[in-house]
């Protein structure tokens, strides 16, 4: 499979533990976006990096959020003292960097579920 | 920043017929426009997109036009079948470097 793929695909936690999920982007994609998304909404963009370099993160949610993408590969998404209403859909999406018709179009993984009890 | 509309919410239409949905933007910078179909349980999947010079894009039988002076696309779906049947959400972003803000879906419903 060449798309883009999350592990785990389901989280179940309880409040206050921290949890990590991991994103593998499409392999010649040098950009990574995670998203959140909650039921019967679209998704929230929380943060995002071209290449090692993350670009954008005053979208985090809070404090407890963080992001990682140390070689420009694959990415990881941290919370830290998890509440219950960090229950969601964690997406991850890549794009490349390209011009024209392919440039930006962002693909998307199939995510990870978040239940925090 | 960035806020993106939806309408309508659920949209129910008798197999073959025409669907649309619209969208509205806030931020005029915005240049690239996507729309994702989410079926229950899957991932967002890009069905096609629009960037801000040009007004119209077309592909098989789904279709989407922009209008940068009112801040507003549409998606237009001809001939619908039941594999139709899915949530769609808009999207806008400045492109480049830049995260998506999505619209809040429409569930499309396809009447046999």
């Amino acid at each position: 499979d060449t798309g883009v793929s999350q592990d785990p695909r389901h989280k179940i936690t309880k409040r206050g533990q921290n949890v990590t999920f991991r994103c593998d982007p499409i392999s010649e994609h040098n950009r990574l976006y995670w998203y959140r998304q909650t039921l019967g909404q679209g998704p929230e963009f929380l943060t995002y990096f071209q290449n090692e370099a993350q670009l954008e993160k005053s979208r985090l949610l809070s404090d407890r959020f963080s992001a990682e993408r140390p070689k420009g590969s694959f990415s990881t998404l941290e919370i830290q003292r998890t509440e219950q209403g960090d229950s969601a859909m964690y997406l991850c999406a890549s794009s490349s960097q390209g011009r024209g018709e392919r440039g930006n179009e962002q693909f998307f993984g199939p995510g990870t579920r978040l239940t925090v009890l | 920043g960035e806020n993106v509309e939806q309408h309508p919410s659920t949209l129910s239409v008798q197999e073959g017929d025409s669907a649309v949905i619209k969208c509205t933007y806030s931020d005029s910078a915005s240049n690239y426009f996507p729309w994702y179909k989410q079926e229950l349980g899957k991932r967002p999947q890009l069905i096609i997109d629009i960037r801000s010079n040009v007004g119209e894009k077309k592909d098989q039988r789904i279709a989407v036009t922009l209008n940068k002076t009112a801040k507003h696309f549409s998606l237009h779906i001809t001939e619908t079948q039941p594999e139709d049947s899915a949530v769609y959400f808009c999207a806008a972003s400045l492109g480049g470097a830049d995260g998506l803000t999505f619209g809040k879906g429409t569930h499309l419903i396809i009447q046999p």
